[in-house]
């Protein structure tokens, strides 16, 4: 089964400065990879997701990069705030394409990473 | 993006009774819905998964007769811990799935279990 790896398992920045995630995966079938923001006592919250057909995706200061060949992609946000800090979790899918679309089935998360912004 | 709704967002009970957790999918119609277990400063661990209609698929090491998943609807799913105990006591997170949102998955709020 699919395996993923995320590092680091915490990180501290300082107000302004950016952040970047790692994670690889062991499944080359996956091709749907999705990053959650999870507060404390809360549901994970979809903050941006890509798909294999991709290299690069990017929302305001939030970006996704894909390296299929190597196995890993990255979650970078510049500009940090105060409120970004929370634990983040990538995660890896395989989609099965169908006549309604492409279905993506269970994910497969990493360990997360505890993310501490400074003011 | 999509709403999914978790209830109850908390809940204690005894050990030896029962506690269901309902997730709703409110503004979409889940074909799919993921049951997850999550112990503190660790990852989501997979359940169970339910497709509405059919019985939900469990992952290993899970027991089915603890662990009691029903996707009736389209838009509903439960679980029912049974029997509880307290090294049951978990946040439990649902998320769910449907066409109409691109089959992108999204999270309820969770529902925080303590057994007693």
């Amino acid at each position: 089964g699919e395996n993923v790896e995320q590092h680091p398992s915490t990180l501290s920045v300082q107000e302004g400065d950016s952040a970047v995630i790692k994670c690889t995966y062991s499944d080359s079938a996956s091709n749907y990879f999705p990053w959650y923001k999870q507060e404390l006592g809360k549901g994970p919250q979809l903050i941006i997701d890509i798909r294999s057909n991709v290299g690069e995706k990017k929302d305001q200061r939030i970006a996704v990069t894909l390296n299929k060949t190597a196995k890993h992609f990255s979650l970078h946000i510049t500009e940090t705030q105060p409120e970004d800090s929370a634990v983040y979790f990538c995660a890896a899918s395989r989609g099965v394409l169908n006549a309604g679309g492409t279905s993506y089935g269970k994910l497969t998360f990493g360990q997360g990473t505890i993310l501490t912004v400074h003011p | 993006g999509a709403v999914v709704s978790q209830h109850p967002s908390w809940v204690i009970c005894k050990s030896g009774t029962s506690v269901k957790i309902e997730c709703r999918s409110l503004d979409f119609q889940a074909t799919t819905m993921f049951w997850y277990r999550q112990f503190p400063k660790q990852s989501l661990m997979l359940m169970a998964t339910s497709n509405e209609g059919s019985k939900a698929t469990y992952e290993q090491g899970v027991e089915k007769d603890k662990f009691l998943i029903n996707h009736a609807s389209l838009t509903l799913s439960t679980l029912t811990v049974t029997s509880a105990h307290p090294e049951d006591s978990s946040f439990y997170i649902c998320s769910a799935k449907g066409q109409s949102k691109g089959n992108t998955i999204y999270f309820g709020e969770g529902s925080w279990l303590t057994v007693v």
